[in-house]
Order: C-alpha cells, then sequence, then structure tokens
C-alpha cells in the first residue's frame, strides 16, 4: 500500500533531550516536507526536500534540522527541544515538486515537549 | 506565491450540495488549483486539483472560471463524515518550492 509512515505516532519528552521523527515513503517521491500544525496557526512547512541531498528551509526552520541521504527517508531531528515545540508534525511527500503533484500526508506525530 | 482566502467557516446539512469557494487573485499562468480534506489529528487528504474549466472524480467538483482568480469546491450531498477542514492551495511549487496552507475552510455538517 502506497503511504507515508511516521514513528513516533505519540511522544513526551524533556527539554534539550535531543530527538528523532522518523519519515518514511514508499512510492518513490521525490519531494518531501515537514509541517507543524497549531491551534489557529494552521499548517506551517518547516523544510522541505527536493530530492537526495537537496534540502530547504520552510517557513519555520528555526530548532529543526533533516537530512535526505536516501530518497525514501526526511527525518525531522530537534538537537534541543523546548516547550514552543510542542506540536503535531506531519510529513508528507509527493512524486515531483511541481504545483500538480499533490501531497501524501503521514498519521502525524503528537510531541509534548515539558 | 498566489494568497488565496476561504471562508473560516460553513455549516450544512446531511444531503445537501455543498460549495467551497477559494479566491486567488494573483495565480500565476502555471500554477495550479488543489483542494485538501483534513479530519482532526489527521493529515490532510487530497480531494480533487484543477488547472482550467472544470474538473470531477469520485468525490467532488472543481468549477475554475475563465479569469482562474477563484475556485469552488463542490461536495454533492454531504454526510455527517464529510465534516472536515478544506484548503484551498494555489502555485505550491513555485520559487523556493515552498507549500502554503491557507486558514482553510472549517465545514461542519448536521443531521
Amino acid at each position: 500500500e502506497a503511504q507515508v509512515t511516521q514513528n513516533p505516532r505519540y511522544l513526551i519528552t524533556v527539554t534539550g533531550k535531543k530527538l528523532t521523527v522518523t519519515c518514511s515513503q514508499n512510492m518513490n517521491h521525490e519531494y518531501m516536507s515537514w509541517y507543524r500544525q497549531d491551534p489557529g496557526l494552521g499548517l506551517r512547512q518547516i523544510y522541505y526536500s527536493m530530492n537526495v541531498e537537496v534540502t530547504d528551509k520552510g517557513d519555520v526552520p528555526e530548532g529543526y534540522k533533516v537530512s535526505r541521504k536516501e530518497k525514501r527517508n526526511f527525518p525531522l531531528i530537534l538537537e534541543s527541544p523546548s516547550p514552543n515545540q510542542t506540536s503535531l508534525y506531519f510529513c508528507a511527500s509527493s512524486l515531483g515538486w511541481q504545483g500538480n503533484s499533490p501531497l501524501h500526508f503521514g498519521n502525524g506525530t503528537r510531541l509534548t515537549v515539558t | 506565491l498566489a494568497k488565496t482566502t476561504q471562508p473560516i467557516s460553513m455549516d450544512s446539512y446531511e444531503g445537501q450540495e455543498v460549495n467551497i469557494t477559494c479566491s486567488h487573485n494573483n495565480i500565476a499562468t502555471n500554477d495550479y488549483i488543489t483542494w485538501y480534506q483534513q479530519f482532526p489529528s489527521q493529515g490532510p487528504r487530497f480531494i480533487i486539483q484543477g488547472y482550467k474549466t472544470k474538473v470531477t472524480n469520485e468525490v467532488a467538483s472543481l468549477f475554475i472560471p475563465a479569469d482562474r482568480k477563484s475556485s469552488t469546491l463542490s461536495l454533492p450531498r454531504v454526510s455527517l463524515s464529510d465534516t472536515a477542514v478544506y484548503y484551498c492551495l494555489v502555485g505550491a511549487r513555485t520559487g523556493g518550492f515552498k507549500t502554503i496552507f491557507g486558514a482553510g475552510t472549517r465545514l461542519f455538517v448536521k443531521a
């Protein structure tokens, strides 16, 4: 089944403890992206990647890192999480980076930083 | 990137047709219009995409006038399970290849 898989679904951590949220897609998509969703602020893009080893900042990249060493994986790294990074995170992918390539989303990761 | 404007919320009853309009006055020539549906705590799901005129699939129809400055998502005979947030995206992959979601339209379907 074609899908975008995120792990974990839920994560509770403490300030400053490094964490990684994994994202994997099995559709051979070129474009992958991370979003965070907060009440009243909608979906905001954190980072995106147009292909292996090609990444760029979205609108809210501060405090996050990403890597794209393989086409299927696009992990989101929080080196030193803070409470303001408590949010619902979504990974997405699309076949290409053109505007006519719909995004496929994962089921989300709910992160709580205390 | 083309900015989009949608109603914040809409109410409807089961069995009715729902039309949600999105304004995108500065849409570029090569921009596509894409609609997504999102249920609480789930990722957005692609519904329909179009460039001009009318597009129809098994879920919805998308009407795009000749000037392409707006588009209308039409959901035929909605049910309670269509209660969700609907997002209109335009020009998602120009410039820096960002994807920008607006606030969306919260549709509430009543029995």
